[in-house]
């Protein structure tokens, strides 16, 4: 199947600040992103879905301002967490696909996040 | 909002035994998922379901979709320790621009 490299895989931040992560299709054109987030032994919550070159769409209850979505190539989409806060660690997983050719989307290895 | 129900939450079972996972979803799709987690883990593709009727087999895993009845069905056959993992059902939106998961199922196979 096709490949999706999400990195960084785990990071470590200090609350206030802001940390990036990266999704990147790696043998594809991603025409559309989904970022999810998972509590522990919970499932995936769809925080938001961007499509390349416009505006992400966010699920009801997700922050737009604290979570950045930008989608600006068809290789490449990022997550910023803003001012960073121990409520925000978690394991955010990232998934491609192209919604023209792909009948399915592909996922990243998932980031695990901590705020101390 | 496209809602998945996975049941049951929890299974626990012997080696060797049959069990199903079943996947509930509300609004129209033909576009249906199973994937496999690991602790700690991202997700391993298991199944991609595309049509009503549809019917798939790997190993010890089976699954179907039935889309008159939105429902999907993940059929484990004389499991073994290996298979234990917990499972998602996801369900696409008709254009694809959302992607829905339903709870999970934390399958725990005692030797």
């Amino acid at each position: 199947g096709a490949v999706v490299s999400q990195h960084p895989s785990w990071v470590i931040c200090k609350s206030g600040t802001s940390v990036k992560i990266e999704c990147r299709s790696l043998d594809f054109q991603a025409t559309t992103m989904f970022w999810y987030r998972q509590f522990p032994k919970q499932s995936l919550m769809l925080m938001a879905t961007s499509n390349e070159g416009s505006k992400a769409t966010y699920e009801q209850g997700v922050e737009k301002d604290k979570f950045l979505i930008n989608h600006a190539s068809l290789t490449l989409s990022t997550l910023t967490v803003t001012s960073a806060h121990p409520e925000d660690s978690s394991f955010y997983i990232c998934s491609a696909t192209n919604r023209g050719l792909n009948t399915e989307a592909f996922f990243g290895q998932g980031t695990r996040l901590t705020v101390v | 909002e496209l809602k998945v129900e996975q049941n049951p939450l929890f299974l626990s079972m012997q080696e060797g035994k049959n069990y199903t996972i079943y996947c509930n979803y509300s609004t129209t799709s033909d576009r249906l998922y199973w994937y496999r987690q690991d602790p700690g883990k991202s997700l391993e593709s298991l199944f991609v379901l595309l049509s009503n009727g549809a019917v798939k087999q790997e190993g010890r895993l089976m699954a179907s979709l039935d889309t008159k009845a939105r429902l999907s069905t993940l059929h484990i056959t004389a499991a073994v320790h290996d298979l234990s993992a917990t499972y998602f059902c996801a369900v696409a939106s008709y254009n694809f621009n959302k992607f829905y998961f339903g709870s999970g199922t934390k399958l725990n196979v005692k030797p």
